[in-house]
C-alpha cells in the first residue's frame, strides 16, 4: 500500500527543545516536502526536496531544517522551537515535481510548542 | 494579495443540492489546477485535477477552469452529508516544482 509514514503523530515539547519530525514514503518518489497548516492561512510549504541531497526552501523555512539522506526519508528538524511553531504538521511526496503529479500526504503531526 | 484565494465559508447546502466553490489564482503562468477535500483531523486527499480551460467531469463532481480570468471552481452534485469537508484549491506555480494552496473552503451538508 502507497503511504507516506509521519512520527510522532502528536507531540507536546517545551521551547527551545530540540525535536525531529520523522517521514517515510514508499513509493520511490523523489519530490518530498512539508507543509505546516495553521487556520485561516491553509497549507504552507516548508521545505522541499527534489531528490537525495537535493533541498530547497519552501515559503515558510525559518525555524526549520532538514536532510534528505535518503529517497524514502525526509525528517523536519525544529532546532529551537518556539510557541509560534505550534501547528499541524504534513509530510507530502510526489513521483516527480512536475505539473499533473498528485501530491500524497502522511496523516498530519500535531504539534504543541509551550 | 493571497496567490491562491478562497472564500473561507462555511457554505452550507442541502442535502441533494449542487454546491458550487470558487477559487482565483493570481500567477498568469500558472499549470496545473487541483481541489483537495480534507475532513477535519486527516490529510487532503486528491478529488480533482485539471490543466485546461473548460470543464472535466468525474462522477459528481465537475472541475472548471477559466484561464483568461483566473478562476476554477468545483461544482458538487447531489450533494450528499458525506461531502462535509474542508475544500482546497491548489495550483502548480510555473516550472510545476511547488504547489500553492489556497486557505480552504468549508462545506456543510445539511441532511
Amino acid at each position: 500500500e502507497a503511504q507516506v509514514t509521519q512520527n510522532p503523530r502528536y507531540l507536546i515539547t517545551v521551547t527551545g527543545k530540540k525535536l525531529t519530525v520523522t517521514c517515510s514514503q514508499n513509493m520511490n518518489h523523489e519530490y518530498m516536502s512539508w507543509y505546516r497548516q495553521d487556520p485561516g492561512l491553509g497549507l504552507r510549504q516548508i521545505y522541499y526536496s527534489m531528490n537525495v541531497e537535493v533541498t530547497d526552501k519552501g515559503d515558510v523555512p525559518e525555524g526549520y531544517k532538514v536532510s534528505r539522506k535518503e529517497k524514502r526519508n525526509f525528517p523536519l528538524i525544529l532546532e529551537s522551537p518556539s510557541p509560534n511553531q505550534t501547528s499541524l504538521y504534513f509530510c507530502a511526496s510526489t513521483r516527480s515535481g512536475g505539473p499533473g503529479n498528485t501530491i500524497y500526504f502522511g496523516e498530519g503531526s500535531w504539534l504543541t510548542v509551550v | 494579495q493571497k496567490e491562491v484565494e478562497q472564500n473561507s465559508g462555511p457554505l452550507s447546502v442541502p442535502e441533494g443540492a449542487i454546491a458550487s466553490l470558487n477559487c482565483t489564482y493570481s500567477d498568469r503562468g500558472s499549470q496545473s489546477f487541483f481541489w483537495y477535500r480534507q475532513y477535519s483531523g486527516k490529510s487532503p486527499e486528491l478529488i480533482m485535477s485539471i490543466y485546461s480551460n473548460g470543464d472535466k467531469e468525474d462522477g459528481r463532481f465537475t472541475a472548471q477552469l477559466n484561464k483568461a480570468s483566473q478562476y476554477v471552481s468545483l461544482l458538487i452534485r447531489d450533494s450528499q452529508p458525506s461531502d462535509s469537508a474542508t475544500y482546497l484549491c491548489a495550483v502548480n506555480r510555473p516550472g510545476g516544482f511547488k504547489t500553492i494552496f489556497g486557505a480552504g473552503t468549508r462545506l456543510f451538508v445539511k441532511a
